[in-house]
């Protein structure tokens, strides 16, 4: 099955700097890559996605960015402010209309994200 | 529209008790999953449903149990409950649709304590 890592598992960077995050997966057959942000005592929400067929996506100050050869994709955060701390996940999933993954997700490990005023 | 709502939000049970947690949609998702929360391993799949009266396991299915008897409502249930199984459980749910994406949409968690 899937395997997903993420790294790393916290961060802390000032307000006004940049964050990454990385993970990579295992399944070539994965074809969509979501982040997802979890406040305190909150489920987690989608932030942004990636098929498969694009290399970067860009949302205002979230970008995604995506390697199929090396199975691996990044969220980036640029001008962080202190309400982006959160827990953040990556996963990986299959979406193709003839399998068999029902929109399953495999999520990495999390990280932690601290952004200091 | 009240999305995806989890019953109880917190429960403290011991160890060989049984329970049941009530996940609830109102966007007549067809999908629907179980997810476990721990420290340091992200979301793990327990069970999903892709449809009224259908169930499949995921990950971690030992010691869970799952029904979907309405398409709206998706339970989780532990019959004999184990320190093992402490955790924050998470129900999601997500469109059939190939169309659109594949987006889940979680509910606010449930904590469970097993001592």
């Amino acid at each position: 099955g899937e395997n997903v890592e993420q790294h790393p598992s916290t961060l802390s960077v000032q307000e006004g700097d940049s964050a990454v995050i990385k993970c990579t997966y295992s399944d070539s057959a994965s074809n969509y890559f979501p982040w997802y942000k979890q406040e305190l005592g909150k489920g987690p929400q989608l932030i942004i996605d990636i098929r498969s067929n694009v290399g970067e996506k860009k949302d205002q100050r979230i970008a995604v960015t995506l390697n199929k050869t090396a199975k691996h994709f990044s969220l980036h955060i640029t001008e962080t402010q202190p309400e982006d701390s959160a827990v953040y996940f990556c996963a990986a999933g299959d979406l193709n209309a003839g399998g068999t993954s029902y929109g399953k997700l495999t999520f990495g490990q999390g990280t932690i994200l601290t952004v200091h005023p | 529209n009240a999305g995806v709502t989890q019953t109880p939000k917190f429960r403290v049970l011991k160890t060989g008790q049984s329970m049941t947690l009530l996940c609830a949609q109102d966007m007549n998702h067809e999908y629907m999953y179980w997810y476990r929360q721990d420290p340091g391993m992200g979301l793990r799949l327990i069970h999903y449903s892709v449809g009224e009266g259908t169930t499949a396991k995921g990950e971690v299915p030992d010691g869970y149990n799952v029904s979907r008897l309405k398409k709206q409502n998706f339970l989780l249930g532990l019959e004999s409950a184990a320190p093992s199984q402490t955790s924050v459980y998470f129900c999601a749910s997500r469109t059939s649709g190939r169309a659109v994406g594949g987006e889940q949409y979680f509910g606010p968690g449930t904590r469970l304590t097993v001592t």
